[in-house]
This record gives structure tokens, sequence and C-alpha cells, in this order.
């Protein structure tokens, strides 16, 4: 199985300041034929499935606001907040969808300073 | 609009049997991955398995293989995740999901509303 780890574990950050979540699998997740990574980002908000906000590693999903980017290919993947809102306090998840069974990253979990 | 609805919450005995459902709308149901994910209390999401309703092809996670069954009525479009002897390790919520893509490659673009499934004696 692809292992997915991120860091940090969780991270209070001040409104309007930059959150950064980093992302790792244990083996690439790149389609070299294609140029892509196989890695999507989700928000989970308590009570709430998972919403993607970003597939492909840096694709973002529509309407997800601007401030929320990927970036990253082959095993190290970034989701960048640019600024902080209060609506973004959630859980984000990292998933590789290249190989079954297609792990889930164990969560960062992002509060306000 | 893709819409699924999942089956309501479930309490239920150790050793006992358990079907809870997902009702997929709004799409060609025969054409996408369905999978199921499952969010222990106060944990992070684990992927279980998905299943193709065109052909019924399942790939499971080994973790739960064995222990679970993924199936799909074509009919009524819906989709199912089955135990034959829960346990009480077995509570959680059990998300739904869809893939974006028609292919085995996609992440889970739709999600239902979870269900969630207490084993208590």
């Amino acid at each position: 199985d692809i292992v997915m780890t991120q860091s940090p574990d969780s991270l209070a950050v001040s409104l309007g300041e930059r959150a950064t979540i980093n992302c790792k699998s244990s083996q690439s997740v790149l389609d070299s034929s294609k140029r892509e990574s196989y890695l999507t980002w989700y928000q989970q908000k308590p009570g709430q499935p998972p919403k993607v906000l970003i597939y492909w590693a840096s694709i973002r999903e529509s309407g997800v606001p601007d401030r929320f980017s990927g970036s990253g290919s082959g095993t190290d993947f970034t989701l960048t907040i640019s600024s902080l809102q209060a609506e973004d306090v959630a859980v984000y998840y990292c998933q590789q969808y290249y190989d079954t069974p297609f792990t889930f990253g164990p969560g960062t979990k992002v509060n306000i300073k | 609009e893709v819409q699924l609805v999942q089956s309501g919450a479930e309490m239920k005995k150790p050793g006992e049997s358990l079907k809870i459902s997902c009702q997929v709308s709004g799409d060609t149901f025969t054409k996408y991955w369905i999978g199921w994910v499952r969010q222990m209390p106060g944990k992070g999401l684990e992927w279980m398995g998905i299943i193709y309703p065109g052909d019924s092809d399942t790939r499971y996670n080994p973790s739960f293989q064995g222990r679970v069954t993924l199936s799909v009525d074509k009919s009524s479009k819906t989709a199912y995740l089955q135990w034959n002897s829960l346990r009480a390790s077995d509570t959680a919520l059990y998300y739904c999901a869809r893939h974006r893509g028609s292919g085995v490659q996609w992440d889970f673009g739709f999600w239902g509303q979870g269900t969630l499934v207490t084993v208590s004696s």
C-alpha cells in the first residue's frame, strides 16, 4: 500500500495569514506519460462529509476560493491557504488515487490563532 | 446534479448482520465507480473499497477484505455495504462517495451524508 503522511498534525494561524500543509507519499503517484500526479486535497468541516479542494495535485475544484492552491509532484505535495479565513477552520486530508487502496493521509487540523 | 443519499443511523449488537445503502441520482449510475470510506469516532478517513456498477468489478482495501461486502442494484441505482458479523470496532461513520470521472483512477468528487453505525452489547 502507498502510505500517506502529513505535516504538521495541526496548526494555528492568524486570520489573513498563510497556512501551509505538507503531504508525502511513500512512493511516487506521478503518471509520467500523463505528467499528472494522482493526488487530491479534501477539506472536512465538523459534521460534514469531505469536500474536494484540489485534484491532480494542483487543479482547483470549481467554486473553491482562489486562496487555496496545491503544488508538488511525485511524492511531495503542499496545500497552501494564502490568507486564512474563519470559514477555513477544518481538517484537511490528502489522498492518492494512483494505486488501490487509494489511501488518505492522517489529516491536518487548522485552527485560528 | 449528482446526489448520494445514504440510509439512516443503525444501532446493532455484536455478531449481528447489517446492510447500509447509498442511492445515487443525477447521472449515469453504471458509468462511475462508487466507494465507501470509514471514519471512526474522532479519527481520519479510511478508504474501504470501490465497486463499478456496470459489471460489479470490486477493489477492496486488504484491511477490510473479508469483513465487508460491496454490492449494487442497478435497477434502483443503489450501492450497498454489508457486514455478516459486526464487532464493536465497526462503530463508525460510513460515507459512500462517487468517483469524479469514469475510470478507476479518480478521487471522490461526490459524497453522501454519512451513515452512523453503532455496535454495542
